[in-house]
């Protein structure tokens, strides 16, 4: 299994652009989550999914957008990048039920310009 | 040691030390915590959780203690090695049926050989 993967690794976009950042869970978990990372802080909630189909805001979801159309699948989009976005990307992905251990994707580091 | 809301704490250990990384939390309707691993330029990598029915949980060379009384957390690392340096961050989940996380900050931990 390859787990949470996530495309791209970085990606550099100037002001105004947009994009769309895919994650891939390949152990049918039900709960995906798309968080940002910042120097010196920790992880921040963007948006979420508790199953396919559906999606909610976390701490910090302004300028993000989000869709789950396939279980395995979660799209975290920019619609107009900022500076202030500038940041790591981690998804990850948890089963539910009993469990509550999150399991994180490698990362996108994004530089708007 | 960390908190929810405190800038990024360090520790520095010398190898074959046992180390100790704190984290106070808020809020007392959590009943889930768990620890990270976050090696530079990679995803946290869970290390072990403990619910909040327990006061002590401990995995290959790591122990976790809760302390529910004063709303603390720890996570003990037996006989250090150069491999532990890294981020650690604690999270917790704050109750309800997302299963999602609110993360501290973070503690780095630099293992000297």
């Amino acid at each position: 299994n390859a787990g949470v993967t996530q495309t791209p690794k970085f990606r550099v976009l100037k002001t105004g652009q947009s994009m769309t950042l895919l994650c891939a869970q390949d152990m049918n978990h039900e709960y995906m989550y798309w968080y940002r990372q910042d120097p010196g802080m920790g992880l921040r909630l963007i948006h979420y999914s508790v199953g396919e189909g559906t999606t909610a805001k976390g701490e910090v979801p302004d300028g993000y957008n989000v869709s789950r159309l396939k279980k395995q699948n979660f799209l975290l989009g920019l619609e107009s990048a900022a500076p202030s976005q500038t940041s790591v990307y981690f998804c990850a992905s948890t089963v539910g039920g009993h469990h509550y251990e999150q399991y994180f994707g490698p990362g996108t580091r994004l530089t708007v310009t | 040691g960390e908190s929810v809301g405190l800038h990024l704490p360090t520790l520095s250990v010398q190898e074959g030390d046992n180390s100790i990384i704190n984290c106070a939390y808020s809020n007392s309707a959590s009943d889930y915590f768990i620890w990270y691993k976050q090696e530079s330029g990679k995803g946290p990598q869970f290390i072990i959780d403990i619910r909040s029915n327990m006061d002590k949980r401990q995995g290959q060379r790591v122990t976790v203690l809760l302390n529910k009384t004063v709303k603390h957390l720890s996570l003990q690392i037996a006989a250090t090695q150069p491999g532990d340096s890294a981020v650690y961050f604690c999270a917790e989940n704050p109750g309800g049926s997302n299963y999602k996380l609110t993360f501290g900050k973070g503690t780095l931990l630099t293992v000297n050989p």
